[in-house]
């Protein structure tokens, strides 16, 4: 299968800070990335939908100036959470959608601690 | 009413005994039904993937879809205690950027 890799998988910040999550795909050029956030024993939240060189769709009730979503390139996405705060503390997932494939490639996953 | 509905267990079965996991929908627009397996404290893997009605099979794992019921099911043979994790169902109404809508998942656990 594809391969979707998401760094850093686990992250510690201050309140207050900015963190910058990498989504790449390494195989395929993705067309499109979604980021998801996930609570412990919940489902996987959409948060918003990239498209290479176009702005974010974001899903409603997501702020989009706290997350900067950045596609730029057909392999890489990137989700910044900025002024972090503790109850932004979470488990940060990204998805890759190859073109004409529906099937969603998962990175691994990023482990955020704002304390 | 939640567009996709999963039992988020947990489920506990012995080891070898056969699994049954379900879901729900109610979007008729849905044409792709995924099953993903998560381990805890990692990303979704994908275990199978149907268009539209029928039955697919692989290795140990088979899923089911029934739009006439809006019912789809992944069943697991000779459930091991790897099988243990949290199991995703999913599905879309199109290809190439149209959004994937999850279950809540359900926890599994195989004891041996």
């Amino acid at each position: 299968g594809a391969v979707v890799s998401q760094h850093p998988s686990w992250v510690i910040c201050k309140s207050g800070t900015s963190v910058k999550i990498e989504c790449r795909s390494l195989d395929f050029q993705a067309t499109t990335m979604f980021w998801y956030r996930q609570f412990p024993k919940q489902s996987l939240m959409l948060m918003a939908t990239s498209n290479e060189g176009s702005k974010a769709t974001y899903e409603q009730g997501v702020e989009k100036d706290k997350f900067l979503i950045n596609h730029a390139s057909l392999t890489l996405s990137t989700l910044t959470v900025t002024s972090a705060h503790p109850e932004d503390s979470s488990f940060y997932i990204c998805s890759a959608d190859r073109y004409r494939n529906t099937e969603a490639f998962f990175g691994q996953g990023t482990r955020l601690t704002v304390v | 009413q939640k567009e996709v509905e999963q039992d988020p267990g947990p489920l506990s079965v012995p080891e070898g005994a056969i699994v049954s996991l379900n879901c729900t929908y109610s979007n008729s627009a849905f044409q792709y039904f995924m099953w993903y397996r998560q381990y805890s404290r990692k990303g979704p893997e994908l275990l199978m993937y149907t268009y539209s009605s029928g039955n697919k099979e692989d290795g140990r794992f088979t899923a089911q879809v029934d739009k006439s019921s809006k019912y789809i099911s992944l069943f697991i043979r000779d459930s091991q205690p790897s099988d243990s994790a949290t199991y995703l169902c999913a599905m879309s109404a199109g290809t190439g950027g149209f959004k994937t809508i999850f279950g809540a998942g359900t926890r599994l656990f195989v004891k041996a």
